[in-house]
């Protein structure tokens, strides 16, 4: 079946350093769409990206998705320490519903 | 005020007890979703719904029951069968554009 993958499983940086998380499906995705996770809280979407080689941005994270519509990328520059949470993609399976990634935890040291 | 209600924020369930976690909402979604997340991990689809009165088994159902006889409303029953139901239970909605409205979540605990 459709398998998402995310790499890394976790990420340490120093305030200030830039981060990025990497999805790749086994499939062709119609779109990918990003999640974020803080902690004890519940995941809440990010954004949606369904073009081949669409690049969006919301302030300092930049997402993109790949040519082949089988990747996707997560970076955020100069990272604060509101960022700390658990990053996660998403794409639609056959059967209409959502297959996520294992998630990328970020922490920031202040 | 829109969105995705879930009861109770913390529940606790015994040796052989069915519990029912409360999933609404009032965005009209047609689409609803239950997934399981253990400590660091992802999320693990349960059950989902597409229509009232129609549901599918996720990824991990056994151990699960679930109904959809109302739009707004997406119970989930963790049955005695399940064997290891400790984990943090997420309800989510979603509509035409796919994207999906998530619930505060309920955390389960086996006393």
């Amino acid at each position: 079946g459709q398998q998402v993958m995310q790499i890394p499983q976790y990420q340490h940086v120093q305030e200030g350093e830039d981060f990025t998380t990497y999805c790749n499906s086994s499939t062709t995705l119609s779109n990918i769409q990003w999640y974020k996770q803080r902690p004890g809280g519940h995941p809440v979407f990010l954004i949606q990206l369904v073009k081949s080689g669409e690049v969006k941005k919301q302030k300092r994270l930049t997402f993109q998705f790949g040519e082949a519509k089988k990747n996707s990328s997560l970076h955020i520059t100069a990272t604060q320490t509101t960022d700390v949470g658990t990053y996660f993609c998403a794409g639609p399976r056959n059967n209409n519903d959502m297959r996520f990634g294992a998630g990328t935890r970020l922490t920031v040291k202040p | 005020d829109g969105g995705i209600t879930q009861s109770p924020k913390y529940l606790f369930r015994k040796e052989g007890q069915n519990v029912t976690l409360s999933c609404e909402q009032n965005l009209n979604h047609d689409a609803m979703y239950w997934y399981r997340q253990d400590p660091g991990q992802g999320l693990r689809l349960i059950y989902y719904s597409q229509i009232v009165n129609d549901f599918q088994k996720g990824d991990i159902a056994e151990g699960y029951s679930v109904s959809r006889e109302k739009k707004e409303s997406f119970p989930l029953t963790v049955t005695s069968a399940q064997k290891n139901p400790t984990a943090f239970y997420l309800c989510a909605s979603s509509g035409v554009q796919e994207t999906q409205y998530f619930g505060p979540g309920t955390r389960l605990l086996v006393l």
